[in-house]
């Protein structure tokens, strides 16, 4: 019964190269979000969306852009991967922005080469 | 500048004993504080969180004390199993935001 599903779960893309990671979520809730969590760190808020409302966070490169085009799915576009994009890209989501739980996927595991 | 602070950042525990990760915050602002578990390969789940009206939360093995004058607070995990061997985050979270500022994670085993 998942309810945040990344896909894919590995990703292998080419320096420079444009890559699209995606997130579905079946809670129907009204935030998701995008973390960049590199080894052995925590995980770092990229940018959210509530509801069709993008926040970028204000330190997250322009390399880095995303879609939410329903309620159920949205996309992590990286622009021109570099070798210090390589991370775990998680997907999270929340009923509402304030204080509550937030349901994370399982991550989508990019590497560049 | 890390508004969370987390420590330590590895721990050994025996089976059977007491595992103690302690976390600590600067903005006032803040009113909940999870903690989540994150096993290798997977993303952090939800564990346990506190808001801070009270001083004591537990579920389970899993309990958080919460200093609020102190500005600190800490996940016990009593009776550690090995299956509890996982990195664990504090975070914490202001209703202005919502954004979740995480601690730097602790690396928890636990020796049979």
């Amino acid at each position: 019964d998942a309810m945040v599903i990344q896909n894919p779960r590995y990703q292998v893309t080419q320096f420079g190269k444009p890559v699209t990671l995606s997130c579905s979520q079946t809670l129907n809730h009204n935030v998701m979000y995008w973390y960049q969590q590199k080894s052995s760190q925590a995980p770092k808020l990229l940018f959210h969306y509530y509801d069709k409302d993008f926040n970028n966070e204000a330190d997250t490169p322009d390399n880095f852009q995303s879609r939410r085009p329903n309620t159920s799915f949205c996309f992590l576009d990286i622009r021109s991967p570099g070798l210090g994009d390589a991370a775990m890209y998680l997907c999270a989501t929340s009923r509402d922005l304030w204080a509550v739980e937030a349901f994370f996927g399982q991550g989508t595991r990019l590497t560049v080469v | 500048q890390q508004q969370v602070k987390q420590s330590p950042q590895s721990l050994i525990v025996q089976k059977g004993g007491i595992s103690i990760i302690n976390c600590a915050y600067e903005n006032t602002a803040f009113d909940y504080f999870p903690w989540y578990q994150q096993f290798p390969g997977k993303g952090p789940a939800l564990l346990i969180a506190i808001r801070p009206d009270v001083s004591e939360k537990k579920e389970g093995r899993f309990t958080i004390s919460f200093n609020k004058s102190a500005k600190q607070f800490s996940l016990h995990i009593m009776d550690s199993q090995p299956g509890d061997s996982a990195t664990y985050f504090c975070a914490a979270s202001s209703d202005n935001t919502g954004k979740l500022i995480f601690g730097q994670g602790t690396t928890l085993q636990v020796k049979p």
